[in-house]
């Protein structure tokens, strides 16, 4: 089984660009979704195959993956946005998540 | 409108058993691999178990294999886990959720039950 490690927590002011970052060994080989989940609420996918947008998500999200690392870009973040972020990836058959991001922005 | 409703959480004592069902409506429930998630209090999320349209393939966390089993009855539109030989660590919110046909993201989350195993 592999591992995804993300930063505890990110900071980022009203307007300003959010990265949040997900590392594994050769997670470029993998496809990667991004999960947001507010406060008593149940997860909300808003990346799934590295960079794609379900319907409904804003285009502000984005996201990329290349050899060790992917990245989940808000662009223009906004105070909706503040949330916890999972990253996960499938391996035969069985899903990692990482440990999570908390974004706050203030 | 999809939607999934996990039921069947509560409080046991360690070495318990418990049933958690979810049910599913608003798509076809038969087409779709379905999962579990789990999410400790104040943790992050854990991925449980995975079960094919037909439930001939399954799939666990190794933290779980020989004590849950994931279950589905297409006739009912249900999902189910059956939990033996609960644990503490296995207290947690659990979610179940569809998994989206070609792209394996989890696109509907139901709203979770809380299992607490505690003496």
């Amino acid at each position: 089984s592999f591992e995804l490690t993300q930063p505890p927590s990110v900071s980022v002011s009203p307007g300003q660009t959010a990265s949040i970052t997900c590392s594994g060994d050769k997670l470029g080989d993998k496809y990667v979704c991004w999960y947001q989940q507010k406060p008593g609420q149940s997860p909300v996918v808003v990346i799934y195959q590295d960079n794609n947008r379900p319907s409904g998500i804003p285009e502000r999200f984005s996201g990329s993956n290349s050899g060790n690392t992917a990245t989940l870009t808000i662009s223009g973040s906004q105070a909706m946005d503040e949330a916890d972020y999972y990253c996960q990836a499938w391996g035969s058959s069985t899903a990692v998540f990482g440990g999570g991001t908390k974004l706050t922005v203030l | 409108e999809v939607q999934l409703v996990a039921s069947g959480g509560g409080l046991v004592q360690p070495g318990e058993s418990l049933r958690l069902s979810c049910a599913a409506s608003g798509f076809t429930f038969s087409s779709y691999w379905m999962s579990w998630v789990r999410q400790a209090p104040g943790k992050g999320l854990e991925w449980v178990a995975n079960i094919k349209q037909d439930g001939s393939e399954k799939y666990y966390v190794d933290s779980v294999k020989g004590r849950f089993t994931i279950s589905r009855d297409n006739a009912k539109n249900s999902l189910y886990l059956q939990m033996n030989s609960l644990r503490a660590e296995d207290t947690a919110v659990y979610y179940c959720a569809k998994l989206a046909s070609s792209s394996w993201y989890w696109d509907y989350w139901g709203q979770g039950t809380l299992v607490t195993v505690s003496s």
